[in-house]
């Protein structure tokens, strides 16, 4: 069976420092990737998506970035946080792009940015 | 292409009812439902791919009218473990990106 993690679950950063934030998948291969953040109540919104090693796609221009070193390895990164990267952030996957797209989420990182 | 959600919450007694409908301007290849406890990870509940099919899931089903572009997530007999807010989401096609809804906050009490 597949599964995904994250780590670190929670992450307290001060205003202009790194981040790096790791997902991994296991029992799949070449899976589609995701990034998503969730602001406090509100719903997903869609940072990254990956269909295969370092095949980046990004849907909201910010101060992130993402990686994909490996086929079952997705990174978020950010060079600088802002008070407004703090969030809830969800990596997905789903099984590759013929596929019904269904998308399993992984655990997720609560980033407070202070 | 963002899917619209109704209601935006719902309340609801042990044992009562419940429809989240989620509609489209865009024409539909699949809809997507997860329901998302607080402090979570969204949980996949079930896909509908076009078709007009109904499907279930426990208590819970759905159905997907293609034509109005629209699905309703039904659920009956509402438990307990049924709140939390629930996200449609909606593809255009086999290669489409999937679109989440804003969310259904569901309450249930006892």
């Amino acid at each position: 069976s597949q599964t995904i993690h994250q780590w670190p679950a929670t992450l307290v950063q001060p205003v202009g420092s790194p981040l790096s934030l790791e997902c991994t998948v296991e029992g799949t291969s070449n899976p589609n990737l995701y990034w998503y953040r969730q602001a406090a109540g509100r719903g997903l919104q869609l940072l990254f998506y990956s269909v295969g090693i370092g095949q980046i796609s990004s849907e909201v221009p910010q101060n992130l970035s993402a990686s994909r070193p490996q086929d079952r390895q997705f990174i978020l990164s950010s060079k600088k946080l802002l008070l407004s990267d703090s969030g809830f952030y969800l990596c997905a996957w789903s099984r590759p792009v013929f596929g019904a797209g269904e998308q399993y989420f992984g655990p997720g990182t609560r980033l407070t940015v202070t | 292409q963002q899917p619209v959600q109704s209601p935006q919450a719902v309340i609801l007694r042990e044992g009562e009812d419940a429809v989240i409908n989620c509609s489209s301007s865009k024409a539909l290849y699949s809809v997507h439902w997860y329901r998302q406890k607080h402090g979570e990870a969204p949980v996949f509940l079930m896909i509908l791919l076009k078709g007009g099919e109904q499907k279930g899931h426990e208590k819970i089903s759905a159905s997907f009218n293609e034509k109005k572009q629209q699905s309703s997530l039904y659920l009956t007999a509402s438990q307990l473990s049924y709140s939390g807010t629930y996200f449609c989401g909606s593809r255009g096609s086999t290669l489409g990106r999937l679109y989440f809804g804003r969310g259904t906050q569901l309450t249930v009490w006892p």
